[in-house]
């Protein structure tokens, strides 16, 4: 079974500068998607970024971006320039060939004035 | 275009007594995702539908707990009788299939308490 880890609970970045959040994941799959989605306090949960595994560039959405090390199976997600409205608690997900969404446990983002 | 729908958007109900919730998807999406959300165990896939069919309803958590999809344009998730331990957050995700990799898109989620 798959597994995504996110080992830390809390994080906290200045406004204007940059985050990285982490996340691991565990598969025998060669071929899946990975996803960040952001749940701020209204608890809507939105796309961040998404990145299919047979493509070796980073996705990159404006401000986002994502390292991807498949070989480590590592995919973390850097937020620039950082906002106060980044403030939310942020899911790493991994799908696979059946189609089920696993999330890690999420990461707390604060984002201090 | 709008988003997925759920409603109710907060339930309050006392143990015992029948809960229902509703999602509508995203219009032309042909499969849809029930999820649970809470502190302990976080985001739980409960059951899952294509083009109206349930595929997967191995997260229900027990018999309490029934889902139906009568079109493409509504579901609903049934728990009869509710329990304190079903206090959560429920939201209901669509996408436009469940061709690999594509991306679900959620509702708002419908915050349960059960008293």
């Amino acid at each position: 079974a798959q597994t995504v880890t996110q080992s830390q609970p809390e994080m906290s970045v200045q406004e204007a500068e940059t985050v990285t959040l982490s996340c691991t994941y565990d598969t025998s799959e060669s071929d899946y998607y990975l996803f960040w989605y952001k749940q701020p306090p209204s608890r809507q949960m939105i796309l961040v970024i998404r990145q299919e595994a047979y493509k070796q560039q980073n996705a990159t959405e404006n401000r986002f971006s994502v390292n991807f090390q498949k070989a480590a199976k590592s995919f973390s997600l850097k937020i620039s320039d950082s906002q106060l409205g980044d403030a939310a608690m942020y899911f790493c997900a991994y799908t696979g060939a059946n189609s089920k969404l696993t999330f890690g446990k999420g990461i707390t983002l604060s984002v201090r004035p | 275009d709008a988003g997925v729908i759920q409603s109710p958007r907060h339930e309050v109900t006392e143990m015992g007594q029948e809960v229902t919730l509703r999602c509508k998807p995203i219009s032309g999406h042909n499969s849809l995702f029930w999820y649970r959300q809470t502190m302990m165990r976080g985001l739980e896939l409960l059951i899952y539908f294509n083009n109206n069919v349930p595929i997967d309803d191995s997260g229900m958590p027990e018999d309490r707990f029934s889902a139906k999809m009568p079109n493409a344009s509504f579901s609903t998730l049934k728990i009869q009788p509710s329990e304190p331990r079903d206090s959560a957050v429920y939201f209901c995700a669509s996408s436009p299939g469940l061709a690999w990799g594509n991306t679900q898109y959620f509702g708002p989620g419908t915050r349960l308490t059960v008293l």
